[in-house]
């Protein structure tokens, strides 16, 4: 099966500049989740959806981030404006539950956004 | 809360000895804890988890995982390490939904260097 994939691989943008980030989850996972590695540390949570609608979006840093999931299958993430601390490395990752099945997160290979 | 700590930025090991990284975990009920490497310029992997049953979880690559539930411990291990083994790894503890999957919460990893 194709795995998550993500677009772009880098991205080089201006202060002030908007950007929008694409994620296509695995094919039939409900679940998607968002996150980012900024400057060498831990990778931080952003947001959860579960199809279409977001389950968790408490570690979306502020209002200049937007992301959605119409239709459920693939998301964006969309910076604007960006700000030179948002510079970093953007993780989607995708699963499919079944009660508390834990299944593992599938992760794409990430969108490494430099703000200049 | 839920959080995991990895004390150890950095890890050296010479090929074929054994190898530890380290991770300690808080939850606040069942700990549902993971752990991911991630290759350069790559996404993270999965390698194997931890939900109940045996303390002695295997996974792929050959690592394996020790819960200790008094010292609230999961260290990753290797009895022979190979220097294709090189890269970022990351503990993860889980917040689980029934149904819903739910977010990782990961430590700020550990760079694992094999030398010759």
């Amino acid at each position: 099966e194709a795995g998550v994939t993500q677009f772009p691989s880098h991205s080089v943008i201006e202060k002030g500049q908007t950007v929008t980030l694409r994620c296509d989850p695995i094919s039939g996972h409900d679940n998607l989740y968002w996150y980012r590695r900024v400057m060498g540390k831990e990778i931080k949570f952003l947001l959860h959806f579960v199809k279409e609608s977001k389950q968790d979006e408490s570690g979306m840093p502020n209002n200049r981030f937007l992301a959605e999931r119409t239709g459920g299958t693939y998301s964006t993430l969309k910076v604007q404006p960006a700000e030179l601390e948002d510079s970093g490395v953007y993780f989607c990752a995708s699963s499919q539950e079944r009660g508390f099945s834990n299944s593992p997160l599938h992760f794409g290979n990430g969108t490494r956004l430099t703000v200049t | 809360a839920q959080s995991v700590a990895q004390p150890e930025d950095q890890v050296n090991v010479a090929e074929g000895n054994p190898l530890t990284v380290k991770c300690t975990y808080s939850v606040s009920g069942n700990p549902y804890l993971f752990w991911y490497v991630q290759y350069p310029n790559r996404g993270l992997q999965f390698l194997l988890k931890y939900i109940t049953g045996d303390n002695l979880v295997k996974g792929s690559y050959g690592f394996e995982a020790e819960f200790n539930k008094s010292q609230t411990s999961f260290h990753l291990k290797k009895p022979s390490a190979l220097v294709s083994d090189s890269a970022l790894y990351f503990c993860a503890v889980r917040d689980v939904i029934y149904n819903q999957g739910g977010k990782l919460i990961f430590g700020q990893g550990t760079e694992l260097s094999v030398k010759p």
